[in-house]
């Protein structure tokens, strides 16, 4: 699986759009680009997840740029819960379909 | 709540013991994973598991082993613990292996 980076920390304001970035250039065609967080010790929770066309649920917005090389998270309303440690993960669709967690962006709401 | 329950939630034991730690799914996954998190290490996979059969294998020591039972839950066996063997382990499922995963709340296993 590819490898991402990610900024190990960042501060968001609370109420205001959280943007993490995610840098994947080493992507493959047949691989997805997942987020997750884990919110201190809790199980890590699922967000989202897309190929190459941008997404969107109730949690969240991922934005993947036309080269795939790297994408963008969007908290639209941060609030403190959203205070955790997100994870990019790139995962391909068949045969290893670990998650291949790195060390994570450490996000923090601040009042 | 993913949906996910694993038992125990916490665990102590002393250095060459054997624990179990199970986990039940989601309702129809079939797919089942496990990983564990140590301070050091981070977030590791260790196993899956796809409707009974191994389908998967990472970071596992030999001292651990895990199945995966006709009703779908499973179990983690830890063997010969030591102290490094501390950590958070956490169960995953998924309806197909493709799928996302959701995690279960885990069980902190604490070897003195």
């Amino acid at each position: 699986d590819a490898k991402t980076t990610q900024p190990p920390s960042m501060d968001c304001a609370e109420g205001r759009a959280a943007n993490l970035p995610c840098n994947h250039s080493t992507i493959s065609g047949n691989e997805y680009v997942y987020w997750y967080r884990q919110i201190h010790s809790q199980g890590p929770q699922y967000i989202i997840h897309g190929l190459k066309n941008n997404e969107t649920n109730e949690m969240a917005s991922l934005i993947i740029t036309e080269d795939r090389k790297s994408s963008t998270l969007i908290l639209p309303h941060a609030t403190l819960r959203d205070t955790a440690v997100y994870y990019c993960i790139v995962r391909a669709d068949y045969g290893n379909n670990r998650l291949a967690f790195g060390k994570g962006n450490q996000v923090v709401v601040i009042p | 709540d993913s949906g996910v329950t694993q038992t125990p939630k916490h665990l102590i034991t002393a250095t060459g013991q054997r624990v179990t730690l199970r986990c039940s799914p989601r309702s129809g996954d079939l797919s089942v994973y496990w990983y564990q998190q140590s301070l050091d290490q981070g977030l590791q996979f260790l196993i899956q598991y796809y409707n009974g059969e191994e389908r998967a294998k990472g970071n596992i020591l030999e001292r651990f082993s895990a199945q995966q039972f006709p009703d779908l839950h499973s179990e983690l066996n830890l063997s010969s613990l030591e102290l490094g063997d501390s950590a958070l382990y956490f169960c995953a499922s998924s309806v197909d292996p493709s799928y996302e995963q959701y995690f279960g709340p885990g069980t902190r296993l604490t070897v003195t």
